[in-house]
């Protein structure tokens, strides 16, 4: 069964870092495409980062330079280390395991609120 | 690739169709013949959850009076009967860097 459980949320003030994971099991995360999506309170879904198997990276302009997304394959989880947080980062963060162009499965969140 | 939902909100009677359209900015045909246009149903509380991928494959476990067709920039959503469990905000989301997604349509029962 696969299963994805996010972890690492928690406030922060503004400016300060966080490192979100992502715990993985019933596939391998490094042989997958996987992806970090963000929805701040009574808002929509944001794309943030993505990862590809072969380690390629891409980033959401609003977090380019800050972010960093990761994985450790002999963890099966993926990474989102958060830098230089904003009040508009305070979001609920969603990772997800791709196939096909689209979130195949979801995990259920970990909630960032940066405020001072 | 911008994406735009109607409607933003879609009161429903038990039974009855409802319908989702979903347009994007530009065409989602990727250059490999593919269109990476995926549908997700997320309740109050819980992460999104996939129900159609690539315009119109239902994911596992989706009932089949939920189904997607479209084509190009032009996508739709029907739910043939609505039932209780079909409650909550509706996304479409494109799959071509950088992801987006519309935003959102709330489906409620009248």
């Amino acid at each position: 069964e696969v299963q994805l459980v996010e972890s690492g949320g928690g406030l922060v003030q503004p400016g300060g870092s966080l490192r979100l994971s992502c715990a993985a099991s019933g596939f391998t995360v490094s042989n997958n495409y996987m992806t970090w999506v963000r929805q701040a309170p009574g808002k929509g879904l944001e794309w943030v980062s993505l990862i590809y198997s072969d380690g390629s990276t891409s980033y959401a302009d609003s977090v380019k330079g800050r972010f960093t997304i990761s994985r450790d394959n002999s963890e099966n989880t993926l990474y989102l280390q958060m830098n230089s947080l904003r009040g508009e980062d305070t979001a609920e963060y969603y990772c997800a395991r791709m196939v096909s162009g689209t979130g195949y499965y979801w995990g259920q969140g970990t909630l960032v609120t940066v405020s001072s | 690739i911008v994406m735009t939902q109607t409607p933003l909100s879609s009161p429903v009677t038990l039974g009855q169709p409802a319908s989702i359209s979903c347009r994007s900015s530009q065409s989602l045909v990727h250059r490999d013949g593919n269109t990476y246009l995926s549908w997700l149903h997320q309740r109050p509380g819980q992460p999104p959850r996939l129900l159609i991928y690539m315009v119109s494959r239902r994911f596992s476990g989706v009932p089949d009076r939920i189904s997607g067709s479209g084509a190009g920039t032009d996508f739709t959503l029907q739910i043939s009967r609505v039932e209780a469990e079909d409650v909550g905000v509706y996304y479409c989301m494109q799959g071509t860097q950088p992801l987006t997604f519309g935003q959102g349509t709330k489906l409620q029962i009248k």
